[in-house]
């Protein structure tokens, strides 16, 4: 299917597990990003890569790893799962044509219990 | 540094009646700015945005958005609401096109 798609869309896990989101994208867009959304704070950039094996950290990056081997996905892990990352996580992918418009996956809802 | 400001957190409407949600920036340098909309349980979709062309930026579905920087506003407005226009509405902020700011995001509530 052509697009973004991200997996799961719903997660539950406990505290201290390891999580990975995956993120991929169908038009070899070169930047790719990584958001959370909580009430209260909109959208906050995570990580974003600007091609494969480039990534670097958004504003809030502590407890995330990413890596991307490939240019069209994107995992994110958390390492050992806090409460505190309970939200709904959203990936994006722009570029090369205009690297300002933002192509959004459907967001998956992680609950850590 | 960058962030963006929208001053209502809820604005309601009635259908056919004008709609304007405010957004201020702030930015050390010439921004681009965007309004993305999510509907419940969606992801974002871009409605317009603004990289330093025409100040009046039209975008999808009637919406439209004007840059002031003397304000350093950008705010979005629609003639007449629709029902379907009843979503969450974002502003952005970048001058880089790596690092993206949001705001907090207004609630539009469209009455019958």
């Amino acid at each position: 299917d052509a697009g973004i798609t991200q997996s799961p869309r719903y997660k539950i896990t406990e505290t201290g597990r390891q999580v990975t989101l995956m993120c991929h994208q169908t038009w070899s867009h070169s930047y790719m990003f990584w958001y959370r959304q909580d009430l209260g704070h909109g959208l906050r950039l995570i990580y974003y890569s600007a091609a494969a094996d480039i990534t670097d950290k958004g504003e809030v990056p502590d407890g995330y790893v990413v890596s991307r081997s490939k240019t069209e996905n994107f995992p994110l892990t958390l390492e050992s799962a806090t409460r505190s990352q309970t939200s709904v996580y959203f990936c994006a992918s722009s570029g090369p044509g205009d690297l300002y418009e933002q192509y959004f996956g459907p967001g998956t809802r992680l609950t850590v219990t | 540094a960058q962030s963006v400001t929208q001053l209502d957190s809820h604005v309601s409407v009635s259908e056919g009646t004008p709609v304007l949600l405010r957004c201020n920036y702030s930015s050390s340098y010439s921004p681009s700015l965007f309004w993305y909309v999510q509907h419940p349980n969606k992801g974002l979709q871009l409605l317009l945005k603004y990289t330093s062309a025409a100040t009046l930026v039209k975008g999808i579905n009637g919406f439209e958005a004007e840059f002031k920087k003397s304000e350093t506003s950008f705010h979005l407005t629609k003639p007449s609401a629709h029902m379907s226009d009843a979503a969450e509405y974002f502003c952005v902020v970048s001058n880089t096109g790596n690092q993206f700011y949001f705001g907090t995001g207004t609630s539009l509530t469209v009455i019958p």
